[in-house]
């Protein structure tokens, strides 16, 4: 069971907009910003998203994020098959001294 | 450019003991948090804890405390993970990370990882 919850699966067609959201509570989200992470097939994790809705260089504008309260959601537009990966949600918590994760989300491309 | 390379994929049998790796170059080791994560097969992410290589600093989620032990080498940009005695339930993908720490007057801190090692697979079978 993860501190933070994201649906375990989400689709869309290409050229679609899809979004995932990330719940968490009072101690993490409520307080600390969320980055996302994306993890290819067989890949390790890329950082796609900090300080809630921050780009790092190289990640395509496609790829956005926002924050209220207690939840924030990842949106990807005009989806393109190369987005199927699994998706996290993360945060710092201070219940946990410790970085907390969503279960992650499997994107799937139709 | 930040690089974290991970050692390689590890056989073990119950019982046994484990040290991994993650060998950091292309900025300042004493002066970032390095974390360890979790992925068991076909499962999610789990933070494991954190280190700061400037004082040994050592944070571990209550999950792994007791369970493994994290260090550092300053005088090599390294830092580990390591078993006393590995268990079958270890079986899983290890990965290394910088924690990138931006630290506000008036507002919470900022968190992330920034930057991630390949993974070290770890199987534990008889």
């Amino acid at each position: 069971q993860s501190v933070l919850t994201q649906p375990p699966s989400a689709s869309g067609t290409p050229g679609q907009r899809v979004t995932i959201s990330c719940s968490g509570s009072s101690s993490n989200i409520g307080i600390y910003a969320v980055s996302w992470y994306q993890q290819l097939p067989g890949t390790a994790p890329k950082l796609l998203i900090y300080s809630n809705n921050q780009r790092p260089s190289g990640v395509p504008d496609r790829f956005s994020g926002s924050k209220s309260a207690t939840s924030a959601s990842l949106a990807i537009s005009g989806l393109q098959s190369e987005d199927e990966a699994d998706y996290y949600c993360a945060a710092w918590d201070d219940s946990l001294n410790g970085v907390v994760f969503g279960g992650g989300t499997k994107l799937t491309v139709l | 450019e930040v690089r974290l390379a991970q050692s390689g994929a590890e056989v073990k049998k119950p019982w046994e003991s484990l040290k991994i790796s993650c060998k950091t170059s292309g900025y300042s080791f004493t002066t970032y948090w390095i974390g360890w994560v979790r992925q068991m097969p076909g499962k999610g992410l789990e933070w494991m804890g954190i280190i700061y290589p400037g004082d040994s600093d050592t944070r571990y989620s209550p999950s792994f405390q007791g369970q493994v032990t994290i260090s550092a080498d300053k005088s090599i940009s390294t830092a580990y993970l390591q078993w006393s005695s590995l268990q079958a339930s270890d079986t899983a993908m290890y990965y290394c990370a910088r924690l990138s720490v931006v630290v506000f007057p008036t507002n919470p801190n900022l968190y992330y990882f920034d930057s991630w090692g390949q993974g070290t697979l770890v199987t534990v079978s008889s």
